[in-house]
């Protein structure tokens, strides 16, 4: 059954350095998105990506986030300068059709640490 | 916010015996999604429901939609030690996004 792929499944940095979350989606899927959730609390949605553009994001998604398919293959989720609140499980995510409409499939998640 | 809360936030039951969750949430919607967490892993798509549907069954879950009481219900009959983990609700928060409620953490006792 196809998945939803994340790498690495952890990743630990120090505060103000940058990194880059990657994710492989399901092949044929044609909607990304990556989700955030920060230790004992509730998921919450970042951005979402469709036909090579971010067609919606959070607040919490501001300049320090960036997300880019680089090929036909790869989602990445970029935080640049990071800081300790950004310490949490980043899941991402990808459907056939709009995500609240469709069933979106999630990858294992990335545990992000910042030290 | 439209984000949905469950209730209970953690719920122990015997294996066999049911379990029942609860969402409500705050504005219009047009469908309703429930999740599975296990410790420490992704989500796992349960059953949509969509606003105009009042109940939905998958297996041994039992999903219900009261749109006019903004509510719905997860129900998983003769539970097993496996259905151990945490459930969430999600509604739609545009055409490409989900808002996920808090959670209900189920622990099933063998």
């Amino acid at each position: 059954e196809p998945e939803v792929t994340q790498t690495p499944s952890h990743q630990v940095t120090q505060m103000g350095q940058e990194v880059i979350l990657r994710c492989v989606p399901i092949s044929n899927h044609l909607y990304f998105y990556w989700y955030r959730q920060i230790l004992g609390q509730k998921v919450e949605f970042l951005v979402s990506f469709y036909n090579n553009e971010i067609s919606e994001k959070s607040e919490i998604f501001d300049d320090q986030f960036s997300v880019e398919r680089p090929d036909g293959s790869n989602f990445t989720l970029k935080i640049r300068s990071t800081k300790l609140e950004d310490s949490a499980m980043y899941f991402c995510a990808s459907s056939s059709g709009q995500g609240s409409y469709n069933e979106q499939f999630f990858g294992p998640g990335t545990r992000l640490t910042v030290l | 916010s439209q984000q949905g809360e469950e209730d209970p936030q953690a719920l122990s039951i015997q294996e066999g015996e049911n379990a029942t969750m609860n969402c409500s949430y705050k504005t219009s919607i047009n469908n309703l999604q429930w999740y599975r967490q296990n410790s420490g892993r992704g989500l796992v798509h349960l059953i949509l429901i969509r606003s105009n549907e009042r109940e939905k069954h998958s297996g041994r879950l039992r999903v219900t939609l009261d749109t006019s009481k903004k509510s719905s219900s997860l129900l998983i009959t003769a539970s097993r030690a496996a259905d151990t983990a945490s459930y969430f609700c999600a509604t739609d928060g545009g055409a490409n996004n989900l808002f996920f409620g808090t959670g209900t953490r189920l622990t099933v006792i063998p």
